[in-house]
């Protein structure tokens, strides 16, 4: 067990709709990272929060959006939904800093989005 | 240009053999980390093992150990003694320039393990 917990674990939701992921980090880590794992793009990181600021971006569509709140939880928004967004969705947390810390990601278990 | 490329879509291995997975990594930062992680067909990430660009020695634990070859740009990972439960994808990881705050990981395709008895 990570320590991070994703809701729900799977989801199946018609096109052009939108839903939300939710994610709570180990107890301690202030960062969240969120990726997308699809089997023609691998593991594509999209977004990073850090204690409730957004740190890093990367490949997010303009149609997902994510949030870190104040008491660290965080939220993945995915709307007009399409065939294509079906993938696992992993959220991780992570040490923010710290002299001898590896940086080493911790994830939940995912959750896996289907777009029919 | 990949950062992290793993050229083994797949690999077989004998029960109690041991097996090497391979990974190479592009980067221009004299600093930066590579990790192993491990994703059985459950589906959760599970981290095996860690590599500073700056260790002298290749990191192990237990089982598992990395081959780090800093002048060939490589970080293969070495399964002794392989058992079933080791069936999974393998993903190489980096880590580059860790501002504060900031842990983000590049992964590589995978390679998909195969233990057999």
């Amino acid at each position: 067990d990570s320590g991070v917990t994703q809701t729900p674990k799977h989801l199946i939701t018609a096109t052009g709709q939108r839903v939300t992921l939710r994610c709570s980090p180990r107890s301690g880590d202030l960062s969240v990272y969120w990726y997308q794992q699809s089997l023609d793009q691998g593991l594509q990181f999209l977004i990073q929060y850090y204690n409730g600021e957004e740190r890093a971006k990367g490949n997010i569509l303009e149609r997902f959006s994510a949030q870190q709140f104040p008491d660290l939880h965080s939220e993945l928004n995915l709307s007009s939904l399409e065939l294509g967004d079906s993938a696992l969705y992993f959220c991780a947390s992570s040490v923010s800093s710290g002299r001898g810390s590896t940086g080493e990601l911790f994830f939940g278990e995912g959750s896996r989005l289907t777009v029919l | 240009a990949q950062k992290i490329t793993q050229t083994q879509p797949g690999m077989f291995v004998q029960e109690k053999e041991a097996v090497t997975l391979d990974c190479t990594y592009d980067t221009s930062d004299q600093s930066y980390g590579l990790f192993w992680y491990k994703q059985p067909s459950s589906g959760e990430m599970i981290f095996l093992i860690y590599q500073g660009s700056y260790d002298e020695q290749n990191a192990t634990e237990g089982r598992y150990s990395l081959n780090f070859q800093k002048a060939r740009k490589s970080a293969n990972l070495v399964i002794s003694a392989s058992q079933l439960g080791d069936s999974a994808m393998y993903f190489c990881a980096m880590r580059e320039v860790p501002g504060a705050g900031s842990y983000q990981l590049t992964f590589g395709k995978g390679t998909k393990l195969s233990v057999i008895p």
